[in-house]
């Protein structure tokens, strides 16, 4: 299986903030990468497909850069409603795995 | 507009079995292939089964659930069906069913989730 590995874990920051979150695969995924938002006792949220296309409705202060095994979300101005966990998603191969997750938390 | 809505969750004891639905609404089940995604308590995401647009001809699930659990639809209904058995305190969490983009192989993003249904296994 590929295993996906983002970092941090944890991550503080204020409103207003430019957020950077990893992901990493351990073999090459090209650009079949997706980035998921998901608040408590919610369902994950599309965000970002093929590394950096973003999904419609989504705000562009959110985008996706990557290629290979090395992959990066950016929140480019951290707004109260994008506190929240954000997972990274592979589906290069089955089974699709997703990272660990990011919590991104009021600083 | 499109809706997934889980049900079928509950608490079952080790071994048992247990047969989660999922309604499909603002879009034809044959049209898109399905997932199935499970979130353990305080965990993160892991993929467990697909049902690609064909039905039954493309199936795939992960290792862990390979002889226990079996994905179906029914179209006629709109609905999508995971019958888990055998379960496990491991399978234990909240069930999402996921809308993929594309009928492609392996499973793409997931632009539609319910709202998740809870499993509890537990003696």
């Amino acid at each position: 299986d590929i295993q996906m590995t983002q970092s941090p874990s944890t991550l503080s920051a204020s409103v207003g903030d430019r957020v950077t979150v990893t992901c990493r695969a351990s073999q090459s995924i090209s650009s079949w990468l997706a980035w998921y938002q998901q608040k408590p006792g919610e369902a994950p949220n599309l965000l970002i497909y093929k590394s950096s296309t973003l999904e419609r409705g989504v705000p562009s202060r959110f985008s996706g850069t990557g290629s290979g095994t090395e992959f990066t979300l950016t929140i480019s101005g951290l707004q109260p409603e994008d506190y929240a966990t954000y997972y990274c998603q592979q589906y290069d191969a089955i089974p699709v795995t997703f990272g660990q997750g990011t919590r991104v938390e009021i600083k | 507009e499109v809706q997934l809505v889980e049900s079928g969750g509950g608490l079952v004891q080790p071994g048992g079995s247990l047969k989660l639905s999922c309604e499909a609404t603002g879009f034809a089940l044959s049209s898109y292939s399905m997932n199935w995604v499970r979130q353990a308590p305080g965990k993160g995401l892991e993929w467990v089964a697909y049902l690609g647009s064909r039905g039954s001809s493309t199936i795939f699930y992960r290792d862990s659930v390979k002889g226990r659990f079996a994905v179906s639809r029914d179209t006629a209904k709109n609905s999508l069906y995971l019958a888990m058995n055998s379960l496990r305190d491991e399978d234990t969490g909240v069930y999402y069913c996921a809308r993929g983009v594309s009928d492609g192989i392996p499973p793409d993003q997931f632009d539609y989730w319910g709202q998740g249904t809870l499993v509890t296994v537990s003696s």
